[in-house]
């Protein structure tokens, strides 16, 4: 079964720094999506940022970076000059074809604390 | 008009109650999911509707029941439920279910059974 791991249950960053947040899959899968949600306090799920498997490219989202090591099997998030609102929950969520529907599989979530 | 709604906000049942989750959006999107949250927990996957047929059961016990009345509206029954049942339950909805498309949430339904 394919798995999406964060190992840091909980991080802090200073306001303006810079943040990265690690998370791991386990797929045999080719064709794949990857991305990051965030959850703040409104309960909302909110997209972050998402990359296609197959591309070599960095995907990239104003402060929002990530780096993914497809061999590796590491998607890891970056935010730069980070602000008091990127405070939330975040999720790393892995995304297959399961009978022709698509499903998305999140990992455990990382609280993010931005200190002022 | 971006976004998933979700009614009512919170919600206090008892184990023999009958009682409805609603969800609507009008982004056009054809395919529609209700995911379940426990507190500190990542939401766990229940049910995926596509072009308003149910395409994935995540063995969900039958006291859960989805409802797709057409491509705008999601409904989840719940019939005599467990305290166990009690937790954050998020509806979501994406274009057309294909795997590179973002879902849309909704702020979700706060479920606590008495």
């Amino acid at each position: 079964a394919q798995t999406v791991t964060q190992s840091q249950p909980e991080m802090s960053v200073q306001e303006a720094e810079t943040v990265t947040l690690s998370c791991t899959y386990d797929t045999s899968e080719s064709d794949y999506y990857l991305f990051w949600y965030k959850q703040p306090p409104s309960r909302q799920m909110i997209l972050v940022i998402r990359q296609e498997a197959y591309k070599q490219q960095n995907a990239t989202e104003n402060r929002f970076s990530v780096n993914f090591q497809k061999a590796a099997k590491s998607f890891s998030l970056k935010i730069s000059d980070s602000q008091l609102g990127d405070a939330a929950m975040y999720f790393c969520a892995y995304k297959q074809n399961q009978g022709g529907s698509e499903k998305l599989v999140f990992g455990k979530g990382m609280k993010l604390t931005v200190n002022p | 008009d971006t976004e998933v709604t979700q009614t009512p906000k919170h919600l206090v049942m008892g184990m023999t109650n009958k009682k409805s989750l609603k969800c609507e959006q009008h982004m056009g999107h054809r395919a529609m999911y209700w995911y379940k949250q426990k507190a500190k927990k990542p939401p766990e996957l229940m049910f995926v509707y596509s072009y308003e047929k149910l395409s994935i059961n995540e063995s969900v016990p039958s006291r859960f029941s989805p409802e797709c009345p057409n491509s705008s509206l999601l409904n989840l029954h719940l019939h005599a439920l467990q305290p166990e049942d009690s937790a954050l339950y998020l509806c979501a909805s994406s274009q057309s279910g294909a795997l590179n498309e973002k879902l849309f949430f909704g702020s979700g339904t706060q479920l606590s059974v008495l």
